[in-house]
């Protein structure tokens, strides 16, 4: 069964400072991996994903992150945040030739000038 | 502009009513998704159409019911619901399934916010 975990229902950063945003997974077989992004009173947002080669991969808005198959995490980073980065955000697992993608519960973050 | 309209953004609705969702995509993609999304609670997969065939179908109780007459519309019939049902339902499209694109993400609609009286 697949599954996805994201411990921190909130994470708070200053303005500038650099950011992480936890996430770590369960699947059988090899992972496809996904952060989103949700502002307010919108849908998701994709921001990037892992499939396969170079651990760590760059998306949108600055985003990156880092597969680490040893410790099954797929941690969202970004080197300086901006207040405009409040969001809620969400990993989510897909089983390599599946069809269903899994969703942790998500994570807001919130940004203080 | 994400390619996937959902209508309406709001809908507020009595137990007894029946109402229907829309979600169009303009994506030319093969597979759509109902998701509930409920406060503090993971989205809620509800249903997957790929090719305009339904290939799941989460437990969802049957006042809930998809229509999909077409890759680009996705319905989700509503009668007889809760007041647990009001929650943010969500629409998405991706380019297809058990294919080798199936790794590709999902577009989401901004969503129906439903309100059960």
């Amino acid at each position: 069964a697949q599954s996805v975990a994201q411990p921190e229902d909130q994470v708070n950063v200053a303005e500038g400072n650099p950011l992480t945003v936890k996430c770590t997974y369960s699947v059988s077989g090899n992972p496809y991996l996904f952060w989103y992004v949700q502002y307010p009173n919108r849908g998701l947002q994709f921001l990037l994903k892992y499939i396969t080669g170079d651990n760590l991969v760059k998306g949108s808005y600055g985003f990156e992150a880092e597969f680490n198959k040893s410790q099954t995490s797929f941690h969202l980073k970004k080197p300086s945040a901006l207040v405009s980065d409040s969001a809620l955000y969400f990993c989510a697992v897909m089983r390599g030739g599946g069809f269903k993608t899994i969703f942790g519960a998500g994570t807001r973050l919130f940004v203080k000038a | 502009e994400t390619g996937v309209t959902q209508t309406p953004r709001h809908l507020v609705m009595g137990m007894t009513n029946k109402k229907s969702l829309k979600c169009e995509q303009h994506l030319g993609h093969n597979a759509m998704y109902w998701y509930k999304q409920s406060a503090k609670k993971p989205l809620e997969l509800m249903f997957v159409y790929s090719l305009e065939e339904r290939v799941e179908n989460n437990s969802v109780p049957s006042r809930f019911s998809p229509e999909c007459p077409n890759s680009s519309h996705l319905f989700l019939h509503l009668h007889t619901l809760q007041p647990e049902d009001s929650a943010l339902y969500l629409c998405a499209s991706s380019q297809a399934l058990g294919t080798a694109l199936s790794n590709q993400p999902q577009h989401f609609g901004d969503g129906t916010r439903l309100s059960i009286l």
